[in-house]
């Protein structure tokens, strides 16, 4: 089926190690997002992309680095994971970059624990 | 002071029921506005969008936008247990030029328990 998948879905590290979230979608869509979902905070955005090898820092970028070779795939690496990452993170893809033209779709998160 | 600000609740409510869901906002910039519903341990989906003041319905869900107070609202008539889930709003500007990202702001979120 087409959508929007992300793996794995729990995940449990230890401080300082790397970590790899990946994001499949099979839209062709060209905007890609990674948010990540904290109590109190809310949806709050990672980096977005805007197509393949063109990515941007959102609110939060520190500690998180993402690539986009192909236009389906947008992994987001935590490169030494700290327990502030300890999080809920989504993945989202949309047509355009801008609300009105079109919905973001989100895959069903990644439930990352930090010890 | 945040660009958005919602209630999270838990609003619990009996079935049936009549649920107000409301959000502010204080950016001007903002022109269009959505709802997304999120089911635990789900991702979220757009459940309604608009972008003019007034009333918008679909079936037993309407938004509310009333620019001048930056006040927005979701209703949900004759509620369900399967409308329990967490209502997010989001808010952006409206641009028609082409091109270029435009960032959605989201609120934290408001928790709605149905109960039958």
């Amino acid at each position: 089926d087409a959508g929007i998948t992300q793996s794995p879905r729990y995940k449990i590290t230890e401080t300082g190690r790397q970590v790899t979230l990946m994001c499949h979608q099979t839209w062709s869509h060209s905007y890609m997002f990674w948010y990540r979902q904290d109590l109190g905070h809310g949806l709050r955005l990672i980096y977005y992309s805007a197509a393949a090898d063109i990515t941007d820092k959102g609110e939060v970028p520190d500690g998180y680095v993402v690539s986009r070779s192909k236009t389906e795939n947008f992994p987001l690496t935590l490169e030494s994971a700290t327990r502030s990452q300890t999080s809920v993170y989504f993945c989202a893809s949309t047509r355009t970059g801008q609300p009105r033209a079109g919905e973001l779709f989100f895959g069903e998160g990644s439930r990352l624990t930090v010890l | 002071q945040k660009e958005v600000e919602q209630d999270p609740g838990p609003l619990s409510v009996p079935e049936g029921a009549i649920v107000s869901l409301n959000c502010t906002y204080s950016n001007s910039a903002f022109q269009y506005f959505m709802w997304y519903r999120q089911y635990s341990r789900k991702g979220p989906e757009l459940l309604m969008y608009t972008y003019s003041s007034g009333n918008k319905e679909d079936g037993r869900f309407t938004a509310q936008v009333d620019k001048s107070s930056k006040y927005i609202s979701l209703f949900i008539r004759d509620s369900q247990p399967s409308d329990s889930a967490t209502y997010l709003c989001a808010m952006g500007p409206l641009v028609f030029h082409s091109g270029g990202y435009q960032k959605v702001t989201f609120g934290i979120g408001t928790k709605l328990q149905v109960i039958p």
